[in-house]
């Protein structure tokens, strides 16, 4: 009963660094999206996936990309983190045909200095 | 440009108190509203509505959607600490868009005992 599972739940990169947030989900879900949450901003769409081989960008794209090779698996690349991108990071997924009520994995508290 | 907004951006009562959370959308191709619960980590799903009218309803908290006017509001009578979170609304599309949520940037709410 895992649902959708993030990691890592935690890190810090020095500015250049690149990295990958890994993203699962076990519930067969068509649709998958990346968000970051800064404080007072709400939910902002990073990218998201309609299915297998399918990705968009959502509001705020630069600095990151996405593959979903996958049913399960949607992971957020980021090429050359800075500073801009510390923020809290947030996968989820949905089953868009039934019902649009995103499932969230727990976060990604991301510092980059 | 599709938006969604909520209000007031934050909160505090005491508890035992009754609060109105606001959220007004324009969004093209409306489908649902959902509204989540934000406490300190992922944000968890409290209700969808896809109907004008009709109250959803647990435990303390209802909320109901007026689609000729579009807004909805949640509220949550007899306020307790535990209430305290940022409550998030969020919209979802028909079409080729379907599945993608647009989030507003939440209410603050802190219940003082």
């Amino acid at each position: 009963n895992a649902g959708v599972t993030q990691t890592p739940k935690f890190q810090v990169l020095k500015t250049g660094q690149s990295m990958t947030l890994q993203c699962a989900q076990d519930m067969n879900h068509e649709y998958m999206s990346w968000y970051r949450q800064d404080p007072g901003m709400g939910l902002r769409l990073i990218h998201y996936s309609v299915g297998a081989g399918i990705t968009d960008q959502g509001e705020v794209p630069n600095g990151y990309n996405v593959s979903r090779s996958t049913t399960e698996d949607f992971p957020l690349r980021l090429l050359s983190a800075a500073p801009s991108q510390t923020s809290v990071y947030f996968c989820a997924s949905s089953s868009a045909l039934d019902s649009p009520e995103a499932f969230f994995g727990q976060g990604t508290r991301l510092t980059v200095v | 440009e599709d938006k969604v907004v909520q209000s007031p951006l934050s909160l505090v009562v005491h508890e035992g108190d009754t609060v109105t959370l606001n959220c007004s959308y324009e969004v093209t191709n409306f489908r649902s509203l959902l509204w989540y619960k934000q406490e300190k980590k992922a944000p968890t799903f409290l209700f969808m509505l896809t109907s004008s009218g009709i109250e959803k309803k647990s435990g303390r908290l209802s909320s109901i959607l007026d689609k000729k006017e579009l807004f909805s509001i949640l509220n949550i009578t007899a306020t307790q600490t535990g209430d305290s979170a940022v409550y998030l609304c969020a919209v979802g599309r028909r079409g080729s868009t379907l599945g993608r949520l647009y989030f507003g940037r939440g209410t603050q709410l802190t219940v003082w005992p």
